[in-house]
């Protein structure tokens, strides 16, 4: 157990439909990460905060957006959900800024969009 | 774009082999780069975070080498055992400082046979 809580664990949902993952990092972690990770691909880089701030920007569409509260837990927001958009999310948190901190992976989220 | 190259894609060895990977990645504006472990069903795990030229990192029957300047890290596993079948990842901090931009491999399968 990493201690990086991510929920759902499992969302299904329809084409069209916008949904929220939620990541709660682990206590004292700053930074969080958000990964996505497709059938086809290896784990792909989305966004990066730190202490409420965006700090980085894979690439992630624009129908999706990001943000961290003061409480330093995370939402992924997907919204206008297609079917390429199924694959496992993931969040990370690392102490503070990279480079040189390891990240810590919370166990995904499983979107499956029908 | 920036790649970074896993070799091989899979391996199998019986237990007691000892086996190596390998993950190549740009050898300029280098930052970091991570070794992951990942189980089947489980999150990725860090195992090492490398930032030296020259560096060498242990954690058990695990080490890993670092050569920036031709763009390369060696993972070593020594004696494996069944439950060190796993897939390893290997990823590169390419961002300008502080930005925790990881860009993934796509990872060697390891399976090791009783």
């Amino acid at each position: 157990d990493s201690g990086v809580t991510q929920t759902p664990k499992h969302l299904i949902t329809a084409t069209g439909q916008r949904v929220t993952l939620r990541c709660s990092p682990r206590s004292g972690d700053l930074s969080v990460y958000w990964y996505q990770q497709s059938l086809d691909q290896g784990l792909q880089f989305l966004i990066q905060y730190y202490n409420g701030e965006e700090r980085a920007k894979g690439n992630i569409l624009e129908r999706f957006s990001a943000q961290q509260f003061p409480d330093l837990h995370s939402e992924l927001n997907l919204s206008s959900l297609e079917l390429g958009d199924s694959a496992l999310y993931f969040c990370a948190s690392s102490e503070g800024l990279p480079p040189y901190n390891e990240q810590f992976f919370g166990p995904g989220t499983r979107l499956t969009v029908l | 774009i920036l790649n970074v190259e896993q070799s091989p894609q899979s391996l199998h060895v019986q237990e007691g082999d000892s086996t190596n990977f390998t993950c190549s990645f740009p050898s300029s504006n280098f930052y970091a780069l991570h070794w992951y472990r990942w189980e089947t069903a489980k999150s990725p795990e860090a195992l090492f975070v490398m930032t030296l030229n020259g560096d060498e990192k242990k954690k058990g029957r695990i080490s890993a080498t670092l050569n920036t300047k031709e763009g390369y890290s060696y993972l070593y596993i020594k004696g494996s055992q069944p439950e060190d079948s796993a897939t390893y990842l290997c990823a590169f901090d390419e961002g300008s400082g502080n930005t925790g931009k990881l860009i993934f491999g796509q990872g060697t399968t390891l399976q090791v046979k009783p």
